[in-house]
């Protein structure tokens, strides 16, 4: 079946620097968007991104997407300790319905 | 703008009692969505309903899970004869319009733990 794969699953840092997280589609995506969920929080969406190559940056954060719209990229630059939290990426289900969540990358930082 | 509202925010349920989990959508938005999230693992869907209309129920168990979205009042998720394996966090999300092109608002989510 359809799946988003990210990995890693975790990662530490240390303030300042750079974080690298990636997404996997099974399927070809009409598009697909980011979402970051602090810890004890609820999803708060980041971005979409619809065009392949696609490269839409907010601030420190770089969002890419993969010409075959089958994979993307969020790089955060000099990481802050606001940054904590796990981001997902989604993109649409095969049915055409909701959405499909990777699992996440969990990113702690330490100051 | 009042955001996704949800309640309650923690519920607390014995063995074989039944949980009702509200949600109320953003103002403006028709389309819910209701998601599962075991601890570290993603956001699971589970359902997707207009108003009044059970569009897509693949992600729920077939038996003991139920969704409505009335005409009037907040979409409730009903969970019937609850089992340990229940407990997660339930996420609604609502949006303007047709689904997968649109991004979600998501609510705080319900915490069910089960006694």
């Amino acid at each position: 079946g359809q799946q988003v794969m990210q990995i890693p699953q975790y990662q530490h840092v240390q303030e300042g620097e750079d974080f690298t997280t990636y997404c996997n589609s099974s399927t070809t995506l009409s598009n697909i968007q980011w979402y970051k969920q602090r810890p004890g929080g609820h999803p708060v969406f980041l971005i979409q991104l619809v065009k392949s190559g696609e490269v839409k940056k907010q601030k420190r954060l770089t969002f890419q997407f993969g010409e075959a719209k089958k994979n993307s990229s969020l790089h955060i630059t000099a990481t802050q300790t606001t940054d904590v939290g796990t981001y997902f990426c989604a993109g649409p289900r095969q049915a055409g319905t909701a959405l499909i969540f990777g699992k996440g990358t969990t990113l702690s930082v330490s100051s | 703008n009042a955001g996704v509202m949800q309640n309650p925010r923690h519920l607390v349920r014995r063995r074989g009692q039944e949980a009702r989990l509200r949600c109320s959508p953003m103002k403006g938005h028709s389309h819910v969505y209701w998601y599962r999230q075991l601890p570290e693992e993603g956001l699971k869907f589970m359902v997707y309903l207009q108003k009044e209309n059970i569009i897509d129920e693949s992600g729920m168990p077939k038996e003991r899970f139920s969704a409505e979205f009335p005409k009037e009042g907040p979409s409730i998720l009903r969970i019937q004869q609850v089992v340990r394996g229940d407990s997660a966090a339930y996420f609604c999300a609502s949006s303007p319009g047709a689904p997968g092109g649109q991004p979600q608002h998501f609510g705080d989510g319900t915490r069910l733990s089960i006694l």
